[in-house]
Formats: C-alpha cells, sequence, structure tokens
C-alpha cells in the first residue's frame, strides 16, 4: 500500500503570509494527488486535482505541483478564510491513502 | 443538485452492528463508485473502502477485511455501510463521498457525514 506524508502536521501564520505544505508519497503515483481543505464539523472539500488542477469556485490564491513522490500546495496569500486543515490523498491506485493532515492555525 | 444525504446520528453497544445510508440525487448514482471514509475525534481522514453502484463488486480496506459490508440498492439511489464488531474505537464521523465530475477517486462530492457513537 501506498503511504502519505505530510509535512508539517501544523503551522502557525498570519493573514497575508504565503503558506507551502508539502506531501510525499512512499513510491511514484504520477500526478495521482489531490488536496482537501476541512473546516471544523465540515466533511472535506476538494481543492486541487491531479496534482494541479484548481477546482471550480476555488480561489486562485490556492496552487498545486509536483508530480512522482513530491507535492506542494500553496496558498499564496493566507486569508481569515483559509485556516483550516489540509489533506492530500493518493487516488493512483486501491486503497486510496490520505495524509495525516496539516492544520493551519492563526499566529 | 448533485448531492449526498447520510442518516444523521447513530448511539451503539460494543460488539453491536451499525448501518449508515447514503442517498445520492442530482446524478446517474450507477455511474461512479461510492466511497466510505471515516474520521475519528480528532483525526484524520480514514478510506474504508468502496462500491461499484452498477455491479455491486465492492474492495475493501484491509483493516476493515470481515467487519464491513457496502451494499447499495439501486432503485432509491442509496448506498448502505454496514460495520459489525462494534468496537469503542470505532466511534467517528462516517463519510459516503464520490468522484463525479473529476479525475478517479478524487472526491468532488461529500456526505454530510454520519456521527456513530460506541458506548455502553
Amino acid at each position: 500500500d501506498i503511504q502519505m506524508t505530510q509535512s508539517p502536521s501544523s503551522l502557525s501564520a498570519s493573514v497575508g503570509d504565503r503558506v507551502t505544505i508539502t506531501c510525499r508519497a512512499s513510491q511514484s503515483i504520477s500526478s495521482y494527488l489531490n488536496w482537501y481543505q476541512q473546516k471544523p464539523g465540515k466533511a472535506p472539500k476538494l481543492l486541487i486535482s491531479v496534482a494541479s488542477s484548481l477546482q471550480s469556485g476555488v480561489p486562485s490564491r490556492f496552487s498545486g505541483s509536483g508530480s512522482g513522490t513530491d507535492f506542494t500546495l500553496t496558498i499564496s496569500s493566507l486569508q481569515p478564510e483559509d485556516f483550516a486543515t489540509y489533506y492530500c490523498q493518493q487516488s493512483y491506485n486501491t486503497p486510496v491513502a490520505f495524509g495525516q493532515g496539516t492544520r493551519v492555525e492563526i499566529k | 443538485q448533485v448531492q449526498l444525504v447520510q442518516s444523521v446520528f447513530e448511539v451503539k453497544k460494543p460488539g453491536a452492528s451499525v448501518r449508515v445510508s447514503c442517498e445520492a440525487s442530482g446524478y446517474t448514482f450507477t455511474g461512479y463508485y461510492m466511497h466510505w471514509v471515516r474520521q475519528a475525534p480528532g483525526q484524520g481522514l480514514e478510506w474504508m473502502g468502496r462500491i461499484n453502484p452498477n455491479s455491486g463488486v465492492t474492495n475493501y480496506a484491509q483493516k476493515f477485511q470481515g467487519r464491513v459490508t457496502m451494499t447499495r440498492d439501486t432503485s432509491i439511489s442509496t448506498a448502505y455501510m454496514e460495520l459489525s464488531s462494534l468496537r469503542s474505537d470505532d466511534t467517528a464521523v462516517y463519510y459516503c463521498a464520490s468522484s463525479i465530475a473529476v479525475a478517479k477517486d478524487a472526491f468532488d462530492i461529500w456526505g454530510q457525514g454520519t456521527m456513530v457513537t460506541v458506548s455502553s
């Protein structure tokens, strides 16, 4: 099974900061990497699919990059509504797997 | 609109079983895999398995093999997840999710979640 490792597990940042979250797969997953945002008490929301494809309605300050085993989610200018937990997920094969999550908190 | 609506809340005793439902609307239910993901309190997301609503073929995560059963009723566009031999560490929010308009197994629709509490 493919394992997904995110870093950091949490971070503190201010409004306007540039934030980068990384995700590493235990083997190559091509570009089959998705990013989700989850707020307390809510279901996850898909932000980016196949590493860099921004979902409709998601602000352009979110971007994704990478291929193979190493991936990055970047928020170019953090907004108050972006404070949440972010998960990566591989969809290269079954079983799909999620990273452990990165909690983005207000500094 | 496209949506998944789940049963709301379940409280069960250890050793019992629970069945969670997920009703799909706004799209062709039989055209897309339905997946189940759970999240224990304060923890991350854990994939449990999936069902092909057209054929009924299932794939389960190794961790849940023998305890989970996923089924569907195509006449009412509803998927079910049954978990047996419940333990306290099965206390979690259980989500159904599917990939409708995007790449394979990128979950663009989610149910609202079903809170399952296992307690004596």
